[in-house]
């Protein structure tokens, strides 16, 4: 099977501008996050959907960062504006559903923040 | 937050000698899944034990967990140079899954 695809792999922007992060499931699997991975340290869960439905976002800075996952498939992250400090890793994954499943992460798409 | 915490930080020994790093957590769980990262890449998941389970095995990986103590532990065999990786513990509660800082494992040849 196809595995959890991300884009793009790699993103640099400047302070204050906008970006976008793509990510698209393995088939069939109702449950998607997406984790911000800083250098160094574990990754950090941003948001939780469930179909189409947010489960949990109490980690999501709101302020800035926003999440969707439009007809329960594909799902499309985005920062604006960016800061320094959310230079990191942004992994997304998914399992089929919630409660004793394994994640399946992507590659990944490492954003840095000039 | 974060939910677990793994001990130590890092870790390096020689090919053939055994790896064990060790999880902590803070509140209940359903079950505690092991992940491994090499650099660069995407976490993969390696083992699951669910919180009435006490050890499992998988190859040259041996979990326990201690719901008393609220830990668990992960035990790498004849550790290869290929098993040169970060290893992070997750815990379910809530159906939330959660990740710790990691250990990161050198194995020299």
């Amino acid at each position: 099977e196809a595995g959890v695809a991300q884009s793009p792999r790699y993103k640099i922007i400047e302070k204050r501008q906008s970006v976008a992060f793509w990510c698209n499931p393995i088939s069939g699997h109702a449950t998607l996050y997406w984790y911000q991975q800083i250098l160094g340290q574990g990754p950090k869960l941003l948001i939780q959907f469930q179909n189409n439905g947010v489960v949990d976002d109490s980690q999501l800075p709101k302020d800035r960062f926003s999440a969707e996952r439009l007809k329960g498939v594909d799902s499309t992250l985005k920062i604006q504006p960016a800061k320094l400090e959310d230079s990191a890793v942004y992994l997304c994954a998914s399992s089929f559903s919630r409660g004793a499943n394994v994640l399946t992460f992507g590659a990944g798409s490492r954003l840095t923040v000039l | 937050s974060q939910q677990g915490e793994e001990d130590p930080q890092a870790l390096s020994i020689q090919e053939g000698e055994n790896a064990t790093m060790n999880c902590s957590y803070k509140t209940s769980i359903n079950n505690l899944q092991w992940y491994r990262q090499n650099s660069g890449r995407g976490l993969v998941h390696l083992i699951l034990i669910r919180s009435n389970e006490r050890e499992k095995h998988s190859g040259r990986l041996r979990v326990t967990l201690d719901t008393s103590k609220k830990s668990s532990s992960l035990l790498i065999t004849a550790s290869r140079a290929a098993d040169t990786a970060s290893y992070f513990c997750a815990t379910d509660a809530d159906n939330d899954m959660r990740f710790g800082a990691g250990t990161r494992l050198t194995v020299k040849p």
